[in-house]
C-alpha cells in the first residue's frame, strides 16, 4: 500500500462541464503522476509533478491541467470535458530514493455523456 | 513517437505451466524496465524491475529476461497459478530523473484450472 487516495472513484458528468480529480498521498513523496488508461492502450501520461507548484506535461496533457499547493495532494482537472476523456485515470507516485518504479492509486473512473 | 509494444494480446496456460510475456521496446536510449500486473478493477501492481546493465533478474516465481540487441522484454512465470490471472504490462523509462515509464498495451493472461 503506497497510501494513494484517489477520489472521486466513480463519476458520470456532461460534456462541457468542469471536474477536478484529486490525488492525496499519506507518504510525503516528491514526485507524482497522473496516467489515463483506456482499452487497446496502455497507460498514458498526461502530466506529472516533481514538487510543490513543479509540473510538467506528459504525452496526453491537451484538455487537463494539474495543481500541487501542497505535497500531499495532485489535482487534476478538466475545464471542459468531452466525450474522449471518458477513461480511467489512475494517480502514482515514486518513492525517494527508489530505483523508479510507480506504485498507483486504485483509479477513478470517469463517464463524460 | 519512441513506443512500447507487446507481442500476444491474450495468453492462455494450463495451471502449473510456465508462463512467458514477451514485450519489444523501441527506444534504445531506455535504461530501466518494468513488469506491472493489473488484476480487473484495480491500479497496477509493480512486479519486477530490471536496469539495461542486466539481461536477467530473478524474483519469486518471476523471471525477466531483458535482450538489448533485439530490444525485446519478457516475463516468466513459474507454476502458473489462478492468481496470476491479470494483465501484465511492460513499462520502460530513460535516462532523465523524471522517472516516467511508457507502457506498453498489455497482455491478458488467463490461468485455466
Amino acid at each position: 500500500d503506497a497510501g494513494i487516495t484517489q477520489s472521486p472513484r466513480h463519476k458520470v458528468t456532461e460534456t462541457g462541464t468542469p471536474v477536478t480529480l484529486r490525488c492525496h498521498q499519506t507518504e510525503n513523496h516528491r514526485y507524482m503522476y497522473w496516467y489515463r488508461q483506456d482499452p487497446g492502450h496502455g497507460l498514458r501520461l498526461i502530466h506529472y509533478s516533481y514538487g510543490v507548484k513543479d509540473t510538467d506535461k506528459g504525452e496526453v496533457s491537451d484538455g487537463y491541467s494539474v495543481s500541487r499547493s501542497k505535497t500531499e495532494d495532485f489535482l487534476l482537472t478538466l475545464e471542459s470535458a468531452t466525450s474522449s476523456q471518458t477513461s480511467v485515470y489512475f494517480c502514482a507516485i515514486t518513492r525517494t530514493g527508489s530505483t523508479g518504479e510507480l506504485f498507483f492509486g486504485e483509479g477513478s473512473r470517469l463517464t463524460v455523456l | 513517437g519512441e513506443n512500447v509494444g507487446l507481442h500476444l494480446p491474450t495468453l492462455s496456460v494450463q495451471e502449473g505451466d510456465n508462463s512467458i510475456i514477451n514485450c519489444a521496446y523501441s527506444n534504445s536510449a531506455s535504461d530501466y524496465f518494468i513488469w506491472y500486473k493489473q488484476e480487473s478493477g484495480k491500479g497496477p501492481q509493480f512486479i519486477i524491475d530490471i536496469r539495461s546493465n542486466m539481461d536477467k533478474r530473478q524474483g519469486q516465481r518471476v523471471t525477466v529476461l531483458l535482450n538489448k540487441t533485439v530490444k525485446h522484454l519478457s516475463l516468466q512465470i513459474a507454476a502458473t497459478q489462478p492468481g496470476d490471472s491479470a494483465v501484465y504490462f511492460c513499462a520502460e523509462s530513460g535516462m532523465d530523473s523524471s522517472y516516467k515509464l511508457i507502457f506498453g498495451s498489455g497482455t491478458r493472461l488467463l490461468v485455466r484450472p
